[in-house]
């Protein structure tokens, strides 16, 4: 079992280009969540998924895109990239409940 | 949004010796969790608690919901340099409608074992 997969690991962007942070799961959870991990903050939720077709913004969802076309798959887009969006990015999934999870990170630098 | 304060930020520790870090909120959970984060890699579930009161122990971990159900306790017994990384608290709240499985985090406690 796989559980949650994250690509790329690492990716350096410059000011105003666009990447898409892929995040497959294959334990049919219905649960999927982007968060942001900044030093000293915590986790903060971008977007989630209640399931296929349906998404729903978090706490700091501004200068990100979401779309869950399929159980499987929760990409995050960033459309032009700045400075601010220099973090680690996590993608979690559940079936239901607090027991998520994670993958093993994104970490993205904008210069 | 809801904020959950944790606490202490980062400890220094001596193998072989107990740990303490609590988290406080001003909001109601239902539910509180403790997780850990390895280097390089995203957080894994320690102990879960549902209920105002419970006492919980997985090996030399033991956590506490507070009564108020406002706070949560961890404890880590006799460390060892493997327990090094970050703790994370974690408050669900009431499951339904679009609250359902969304977690608010601690900021995490940086945990180091000398040893």
């Amino acid at each position: 079992n796989a559980g949650v997969t994250q690509t790329p690991k690492f990716r350096i962007l410059k000011i105003g280009q666009s990447m898409t942070l892929q995040c497959t799961q294959d334990m049919n959870h219905n649960y999927m969540y982007w968060y942001r991990q900044d030093p000293g903050m915590g986790l903060k939720l971008i977007y989630y998924s209640v399931g296929a077709g349906i998404t729903d913004k978090g706490e700091v969802p501004n200068g990100y895109n979401v779309s869950r076309s399929t159980t499987e798959d929760f990409p995050l887009r960033l459309e032009l990239a700045a400075p601010s969006q220099t973090s680690v990015y996590f993608c979690a999934s559940t079936p239901g409940g607090p027991y998520y999870t994670f993958g093993s990170g994104t970490r993205l630098t904008v210069v | 949004g809801q904020q959950l304060n944790q606490s202490p930020q980062s400890m220094f520790i001596q193998e072989g010796e107990d740990v303490s870090m609590n988290c406080t909120s001003s909001s109601i959970f239902n539910t509180w969790l403790w997780y850990k984060q390895d280097p390089g890699e995203g957080p894994v579930l320690l102990i879960a608690l549902y209920k105002a009161g419970e006492l919980t122990s997985n090996g030399r971990l033991t956590a506490q919901f507070g009564i108020t159900r406002k706070d949560s306790f961890l404890n880590i017994s006799a460390s060892i340099p493997s327990d090094v990384g970050i703790y994370f608290c974690a408050g669900q709240p009431a499951a339904g409608g679009t609250s359902y499985g969304k977690l608010t985090f601690g900021q995490g406690t940086i945990l180091t074992v000398h040893p």
